[in-house]
């Protein structure tokens, strides 16, 4: 079975521009949950979506936005990039059966300089 | 609120000796509790997982953790580091996709 997969890998932005980060769930997996890890703050959750829909959002800014297709892909997008949205993005799915655990992607490090 | 405390942010252990990883948690009604791993660059890996049943919990690459109620605590051990444990270890509480996780300890193994 596929794992959790982020496409790309590593990214460079200058400030000011936009991104979009993508995330292929395991298959079967419904859920899919994003978080920003950096150094200073840890993993921080950013948004879930399931079945297309956002279930929970973090205290994040309006420039963070995500969404779900019907395959249960996922995409998150960042607009006008600052300084600090430089991080590693996490992608995680699940089943959404309750206790399972998320299985997180590789990640996506966003450099923005 | 549910929260997860890591006292320790770092560690430094001899290989071939025992390792216990400190994890205290707030939680409302019993947690769903989870130990994560993660090595430089790359996403977390889930080392084990305990929502009911035995308080003691056997993960995967020789780790177990116990859930103590009375403590609020779910402590990661394994009697014998390898070098290849040195990585984050992040412990999470949660129910469904409501997922709270610990600022996480850093494990460094001496040769």
């Amino acid at each position: 079975k596929a794992g959790v997969t982020q496409t790309p890998r590593y990214l460079i932005k200058t400030r000011g521009q936009q991104v979009t980060l993508s995330c292929s769930p395991i298959s079967g997996h419904r859920s899919v949950s994003w978080y920003q890890q950096t150094p200073g703050q840890g993993l921080q959750f950013l948004f879930e979506y399931f079945s297309e829909t956002q279930r929970n959002k973090g205290n994040f800014p309006g420039r963070f936005s995500g969404r779900q297709f019907s395959n249960s892909r996922s995409e998150m997008n960042v607009s006008t990039l600052e300084l600090g949205d430089s991080a590693l993005y996490l992608c995680a799915s699940s089943p959404d059966t309750e206790g399972y655990g998320y299985t997180f992607g590789s990640g996506t490090r966003l450099t923005v300089v | 609120a549910q929260s997860v405390t890591q006292p320790d942010i770092h560690i430094t252990v001899s290989e071939g000796a025992s390792l216990e990883l400190r994890c205290n948690y707030s939680y409302g009604a019993t947690p769903y509790l989870f130990w994560y791993v993660q090595s430089p660059g790359q996403g977390l890996q889930l080392l084990l997982k305990y929502f009911s049943g035995d308080t003691l919990v056997q993960g995967i690459k020789g780790f177990e953790a116990e859930f103590k109620r009375s403590q609020s605590s779910f402590n990661l051990r394994k009697p014998s580091v390898h070098w290849s444990d040195a990585a984050e270890y992040f412990c999470a509480v949660g129910a469904g996709s409501d997922m709270r996780f610990g600022a996480g300890t850093r494990l460094t193994v001496k040769p």
